[in-house]
């Protein structure tokens, strides 16, 4: 099955600075990445995703890299706002009669003000 | 504007004594998905359903059940909740159109077992 590996862990970022949060994937197959965001106590909620037949997807602050070849693909926060504080889950998954999501671990971005 | 509902979004039980979880989605979405989140981990499937297809992870407890009445409500049964069985819960839904889609998660029922 999928397995998706999320880097770092935790991540602390002057506010106004940029974010990099990194996941790599195994399952060639896989052609969904979806970003989520979630808020202490909150449900997660999707930020951006992007699907195999681009490499770059951007929504204002945000933007989402995809290398199929080397199977990673990453979040960029840019302009850091305290609101960005978070974790941010990557999550991958095929269609190939699959539904399920496979998540990464998990980055808690806290944005010192 | 509400589009995955969740109930109770509290609820505290006794070691043993059973409880259900409902879901309730106004996406029409064919999808439904019931996740178990511990804390500071990431969202863990327990089962889904397409239309009324069951789908079981092969590592959740027999102690999970699911029922799926409609295409709107789809609900969580633990028989006999453990200690560890607390955790955020959370139902998600999503749109089969022959690819993968976006999976739109409702706001969670955060269940203590004591």
């Amino acid at each position: 099955g999928e397995n998706v590996e999320q880097h770092p862990s935790t991540l602390s970022v002057q506010e106004g600075d940029s974010a990099v949060i990194k996941c790599t994937y195994s399952d060639s197959a896989s052609n969904y990445f979806p970003w989520y965001k979630q808020e202490l106590g909150k449900r997660p909620q999707l930020i951006i995703d992007i699907r195999s037949n681009v490499g770059e997807k951007k929504d204002q602050r945000i933007a989402v890299t995809l290398n199929k070849t080397a199977k990673h693909f990453s979040l960029h926060i840019t302009e850091t706002q305290p609101e960005d504080s978070a974790v941010y889950f990557c999550a991958a998954t095929s269609n190939f009669g699959n539904e399920k999501l496979t998540f990464g671990t998990g980055t808690r971005l806290t944005i010192i003000p | 504007d509400a589009m995955v509902i969740q109930n109770p979004r509290y609820q505290v039980t006794q070691f043993g004594k059973p409880v259900t979880l409902s879901c309730s989605q106004t996406l029409n979405h064919n999808v439904m998905y019931w996740y178990q989140q511990k804390s500071s981990q990431a969202p863990k499937l327990l089962f889904h359903y397409y239309d009324k297809d069951f789908n079981n992870e092969a590592d959740t407890p027999d102690n999970f059940q699911s029922r799926r009445p409609n295409t709107s409500f789809c609900f969580l049964d633990i028989r006999s909740p453990g200690l560890g069985d607390t955790a955020m819960y959370l139902c998600a839904t999503s749109r089969r159109t022959g690819g993968p889609d976006t999976q739109y998660f409702g706001p969670g029922t955060r269940l203590t077992v004591l």
